[in-house]
């Protein structure tokens, strides 16, 4: 059964920083691209960031580039998401997702929130 | 980047019923959208790709059509486990993917 979990959520100061995890499990996760989606009541569902199979092209929303930095390790079948400079607004549940080949997002995991908060 | 409109915001409509969502885009899409459905404190689910493709497992009452910028998901026979929130996603011009703001399908 093709499963994802999201971990390394949590309360974070303006300014912080903070990783995020995704462990893969009931596939090969190298066969696929993989991307991060953030959700937040007042914005919905937002992409945040995309990696190629073997990690060398990856792509981000205009709101985290140059702050967050996705990599993956196949070989421990997971995906990261390094958060710095983060913002309130970065405040959201974020969710990774097998990307089918620059298209749709399936399955999803089932989220990690990150609040920023002072 | 590419705007994605859902209407209506909120749909009230009784179990056994039809349902039908509307997704625009701000351009052309050939097709390539997808429709997801997210119930409370779950994450979204696919439900629909291409336009009109069901995913893996999705009862046949789910059925996307459309084409250009408009875009549809019928439900038909609404059953309880259906009402949800629903939202459509373009993947034909990015980075970024885009999503429409959703729409609330209440009970009745």
């Amino acid at each position: 059964q093709v499963h994802l979990v999201e971990s390394g959520g949590g309360l974070v100061k303006p300014g912080g920083s903070l990783r995020l995890s995704c462990a893969a499990s009931g596939f090969t996760l190298s066969d696929y691209y993989m991307s991060w989606i953030r959700q937040t009541p007042g914005k919905g569902l937002e992409w945040v960031s995309h990696i190629s199979r073997g990690g060398a092209t990856t792509f981000y929303a205009d709101s985290v580039k140059g702050r967050f930095t996705i990599s993956r390790d196949n070989a421990k079948n997971s995906l990261y998401l390094q958060m710095n400079s983060l913002r309130v607004e970065d405040t959201a549940v974020y969710y990774c997702a097998r990307d089918q080949s620059y298209s749709w997002f399936d399955p999803w995991g089932q989220g990690t929130l990150v609040t920023v908060s002072s | 980047e590419i705007v994605m409109t859902q209407s209506p915001t909120t749909l009230s409509v009784s179990p056994g019923e039809r349902a039908t969502l509307s997704c625009r885009a701000s351009q052309s899409l050939n097709n390539n959208l997808a429709w997801y459905q997210q119930k409370p404190g779950q994450a979204p689910r696919l439900l629909i790709y291409g336009a009109s493709t069901r995913a893996t497992g999705i009862p046949a009452r789910f059925s996307g059509s459309g084409s250009g910028a408009e875009f549809t998901l019928t439900i038909s026979s609404l059953q309880s486990e259906d009402f949800a929130i629903y939202y459509c996603q373009q993947y034909n011009i990015w980075p970024p993917y885009t999503f429409g703001q959703g729409t609330k399908l209440e009970i009745k």
